[in-house]
């Protein structure tokens, strides 16, 4: 059984850092694309981030990017998301979601539960 | 990356067939068939519906359906059930290799 168990979620203080982690099991992680994905409090979905397989193509939305960096570490089946000057828009349920085997993921399969960011003064 | 667009809240009574619509460009929607759905109850975390289009994962009921004309994409639930209760998103693929959601469909069963 696929599980994806997302972690590091506090209240930080706008400008502060923060560090997310989800530890996966039940598939092969190392021959996965994986996602970042978020959800400001009764609000939308809003795609984050991406990190190929091995950790040599990594991607980014607007919003995060020169902020935000994805890592994996595949020998401890783990993807991470260091998070640096944090604004308040960046309040969020933070989900962690697989991708495909295919260079491009073409459905996202598999869903954490989500770890809550709040950033407020 | 601007959110692809779906309308805000469709309904229907139970037996029905609702259309839900995601409407983004040719540098999304409309370039490429990585056009996936997602079904999202109060509380859960989303869960995948359709992907590539038209392709339904294993587990999911045939009533739900899917397309694209252009750089639109639509959701189709035939037999409208009580438990179809939730909001809907639509998600692609863009020529920036990143992803965009759509703004989010509230769907009612009366």
């Amino acid at each position: 059984e696929v599980q994806l168990v997302e972690s590091g979620g506090v209240v930080v203080q706008p400008g502060g850092s923060l560090r997310l982690s989800c530890a996966a099991s039940g598939f092969t992680f190392d021959d996965y694309t994986m996602h970042w994905v978020r959800q400001p409090p009764g609000k939308g979905l809003e795609w984050v981030s991406l990190i190929s397989w091995d950790g040599g193509s990594t991607n980014y939305a607007d919003s995060v990017k020169g902020r935000f960096t994805i890592s994996r570490d595949n020998s401890k089946n783990s993807l991470y998301l260091q998070m640096n000057s944090l604004r308040i828009e960046d309040t969020a349920l933070y989900y962690c979601v697989k991708g495909t085997l295919t260079t491009v993921t073409t459905q996202f399969d598999y869903w954490g539960q989500g770890t809550l960011v709040t950033v407020s003064s | 990356q601007s959110a692809l667009t779906q309308p805000a809240s469709v309904s229907g009574s139970p037996g029905q067939s609702i259309t839900l619509s995601c409407t983004g460009t040719s540098s999304d929607v409309g370039g490429y068939d990585y056009v996936s759905w997602y079904q999202q109850h109060p509380g859960k975390a989303p869960k995948l519906m359709i992907f590539e289009v038209t392709n339904r994962p294993s587990g999911v009921s045939n009533r739900f359906s899917g397309s694209k004309s252009g750089d639109t994409a639509s959701l189709t639930i035939s037999g409208l059930q009580a438990e179809d209760e939730a909001d809907y998103y639509c998600t692609s693929y863009t020529s920036s290799s990143t992803y965009v959601f759509g703004t989010g469909t509230k769907v009612t069963v009366l």
